[in-house]
């Protein structure tokens, strides 16, 4: 069954208003999660780490106070896209890592913002 | 630096074996990933091999691995047109904080004709 679940699976907002996205560890307590960002016809790309308990760590590049993000239980952490624009569409997934080997997904969620 | 190389495409007839390349360059990467991602969904963990490995073989996969060459690849026996996706290779690095990290390649479309 799926070890980490992603809601929602995809949304559609307008200019200028904030999406949160959840990302859910099913089978176990995760002390850390990693958010990725994937666009059309390319690989993931890193964001940020996001660690229980205290302040995600970064990925250069990665606006932190446009990309906010909350790691407030094992088994939760959520991705807020504030001021959400146009070029911010893409398809936003997380991970968390199992032991010391396994990188698990979520479904991935599809924003677009109009 | 950082880097994951994988052929874009590859198209195979079905039935036949699809056999997916990837080269890494950095030799202290502990595992290598190989990841299905089909259309619009999230990634799903194929198979996996520590680095002291050459070899795994899992049902219908084949993951060979060349330290020397920093090369990967893939083997898929028999392949069936539900194989058609894209497969990400990854490498997984620890960092400090015994945080971890994946490099991504940029995934590899397999089409598979009847």
């Amino acid at each position: 069954g799926a070890v980490v679940s992603q809601h929602p699976s995809w949304v559609i907002c307008k200019s200028g208003t904030s999406v949160k996205i959840e990302c859910r560890s099913l089978d176990f307590q995760a002390t850390t999660m990693f958010w990725y960002r994937q666009f059309p016809k390319q690989s993931l790309m890193l964001m940020a780490t996001s660690n229980e308990g205290s302040k995600a760590t970064y990925e250069q590049g990665v606006e932190k106070d446009k990309f906010l993000i909350n790691h407030a239980s094992l088994t939760l952490s959520t991705l807020t896209v504030t001021s959400a624009h146009p070029e911010d569409s893409s398809f936003y997934i997380c991970s968390v890592v199992k032991g010391d080997t396994e990188a698990f997904f979520g479904q991935g969620t599809r924003l677009t913002v109009v | 630096g950082e880097d994951v190389e994988q052929s874009l495409f590859l198209s195979v007839r079905e039935g036949d074996s699809s056999v997916i390349n990837c080269t890494y360059t950095d030799s202290s990467s502990t595992y290598l990933y190989w990841y299905k991602q089909e259309p619009g969904a999230g990634l799903q963990l194929l198979t996996y091999i520590f680095s002291n490995m050459d070899m795994k073989q899992d049902q219908r996969l084949t993951v060979l691995l060349n330290k020397k060459d920093k090369h990967l690849s893939l083997r898929i026996a028999d392949t069936q047109t539900g194989d058609s996706a894209i497969y990400f290779c990854a490498e997984g690095k620890r960092r400090a904080g015994n945080n971890r990290k994946l490099i991504w390649g940029l995934g590899t479309s397999l089409a598979v004709n009847p």
